[in-house]
C-alpha cells in the first residue's frame, strides 16, 4: 500500500536555527498538508498546498514557516529562527483530491528545540 | 460549541466488550467525517470515513446524526490491539482545500 514518507524521524536543533522537514507524498495525490502535534495536545492544521501554491494556512503558519515543492516528489516545511515552543511532532499528509476526502499521514518528524 | 469535542476518557474495558465513543461538531455545513486512531507517539491512521448516516467495517460502526451534529463510533468485541486514542475529525470551515480539524481524542485501553 502506498504511503507518505517523512525524513528525518527525529531532528534536534538549537534555538534560533533553521530546520527543513521533508516529505514524499503518495505519488498520485494532488493535495499536500502539514500538521503539528505538541506533546499531549491535539493535532493542529498548519498549511495546505495544491498546484504549487499554498491554498490555505492557519494562524500558526506565520512568516517563520514556509513550504515548497522543489521537485516532482518532495514537499518540504522550513522553520526559520526556531523557538522552544516549536518542539512538536510534525506530520505531513496527502489526499487524492481536496475537500471531503480522507488524508493519509506520514509517520512524522519529532522536532526537539534545545 | 467547540469545533470538535470528544470525551477524553480513558475508557478501560475488558477484551470482548462493546464500547462507544461520542463526538460533537460545530460546523453544520460539514459533509464528511472521519475517525482516525492514533497509537502513542505515532501518526493518525484512518479508521473510517463517514459521508451519509453511517458506515460499518467489521467490528467498527460509525453513526452520524446531522440534526444533533453528533457522530459516534462503536467497537464490538474489543481486542487488545484496539488500545489507542480515537480521533474524531471534521473538515475545517474556511477553505475548500480540505484542512482537517481534530478532536483531542478518546483514549481506549482494552485489558485481558
Amino acid at each position: 500500500e502506498p504511503e507518505v514518507t517523512q525524513t528525518p524521524s527525529h531532528q534536534v536543533t538549537q534555538m534560533g536555527q533553521e530546520v527543513i522537514l521533508r516529505c514524499v507524498p503518495i505519488s498520485n495525490h494532488l493535495y499536500f498538508y502539514w500538521y503539528r502535534q505538541i506533546l499531549g495536545q491535539k493535532v493542529e492544521f498548519l498549511v495546505s498546498f495544491y498546484n504549487n501554491e499554498i491554498s490555505e494556512k492557519s494562524e500558526i503558519f506565520d512568516d517563520q514557516f514556509s513550504v515548497e515543492r522543489p521537485d516532482g516528489s518532495n514537499f518540504t516545511l522550513k522553520i526559520r529562527s526556531t523557538k522552544l515552543e516549536d518542539s512538536a511532532m510534525y506530520f505531513c499528509a496527502s489526499s487524492e483530491t481536496g475537500y471531503n476526502q480522507p488524508q493519509h499521514f506520514g509517520d512524522g518528524t519529532r522536532l526537539s528545540i534545545l | 460549541r467547540k469545533e470538535v469535542e470528544q470525551d477524553p476518557g480513558p475508557f478501560n474495558v475488558p477484551e470482548g466488550a462493546t464500547v462507544a465513543f461520542n463526538c460533537t461538531y460545530s460546523n453544520s455545513a460539514s459533509q464528511s467525517f472521519f475517525w482516525y486512531r492514533q497509537d502513542c507517539r505515532k501518526e493518525p491512521k484512518l479508521l473510517m470515513s463517514v459521508y451519509s448516516s453511517g458506515n460499518e467495517d467489521g467490528r467498527f460502526t460509525a453513526q452520524l446524526n446531522r440534526a444533533s451534529q453528533y457522530i459516534s463510533l462503536l467497537i464490538r468485541d474489543s481486542k487488545l490491539s484496539d488500545s489507542a486514542t480515537y480521533l474524531c475529525v471534521v473538515p475545517g470551515r474556511g477553505g475548500s482545500q480540505g484542512n482537517l480539524i481534530f478532536g483531542k481524542g478518546t483514549k481506549l485501553s482494552v485489558k485481558p
